[in-house]
């Protein structure tokens, strides 16, 4: 069946450390892959995205790497800080499902704890 | 405006009362979605409209009743929910379907009593 999921529930970091997210994804017909961030009461926010055609995308400090051989994504965040802690959400956007408006597969979810 | 907002923050109904939530997004946006969220866990679609028009339901009980009276606002009526469907509701929006990019709310934390 179709599954985007994360390995570790939960990571803890040391403030400037850099993290790293994954997420494995079983459906190979995704043209989109998307990490949001989460914070606690807010809701989900678009961090970066990467299409099936890329391996790595980079932005402001966070880059995004995708293995289609294995299957894996993966977030980097780079120097870490207390303002970064959250969930953070892999998600993909299948092209079989835009006949069904766009539909997101989400992840289970990493919740990040940086340590000051 | 780049924001989804919605209101109520924060809403308490018993299981006889209607209640509705609103979303409301001027990023000029044609698809609106509307989740349901449980602590720890990731959002799970519940309805999808594009141009105003419902696109998916995913089997959501009649208990939730979406509305979107333009492209700006989306409704979620609400009508003798059970205790289980206390959760934070999500209104997101992308400039079309298959966005990839959906810019989500704050979402109302409900609680059915």
């Amino acid at each position: 069946g179709e599954s985007v999921g994360l390995h570790l529930p939960t990571l803890s970091v040391q403030e400037g450390d850099n993290s790293i997210i994954n997420c494995a994804y079983s459906n190979s017909a995704s043209d989109y892959f998307i990490w949001y961030k989460q914070e606690s009461g807010k809701g989900p926010q678009f961090i970066i995205d990467i299409r099936s055609n890329m391996d790595k995308r980079q932005g402001q400090r966070v880059t995004v790497l995708l293995n289609k051989t294995v299957k894996h994504l993966s977030l980097q965040i780079a120097a870490t800080q207390p303002g970064d802690s959250a969930v953070y959400f892999c998600a993909e956007n299948p092209s079989y499902l835009y006949n069904q408006g766009g539909k997101l597969i989400f992840g289970q979810g990493t919740e990040l704890s940086v340590k000051p | 405006d780049t924001e989804v907002t919605q209101t109520p923050k924060h809403l308490v109904m018993g299981m006889t009362n209607k209640k509705s939530l609103k979303c409301e997004q001027h990023m000029g946006h044609r698809a609106m979605y509307w989740y349901k969220q449980k602590a720890k866990k990731p959002p799970e679609l519940m309805f999808v409209y594009s141009y105003e028009k419902l696109s998916i339901n995913e089997s959501v009980p009649s208990r939730f009743s979406p509305e979107c009276p333009n492209s700006s606002l989306l409704n979620l009526h609400l009508h003798a929910l059970q205790p289980e469907d206390s959760a934070l509701y999500l209104c997101a929006s992308s400039r079309r379907l298959a966005g990839p990019e959906q810019f989500f709310g704050p979402g109302t934390r409900l609680t059915v009593l």
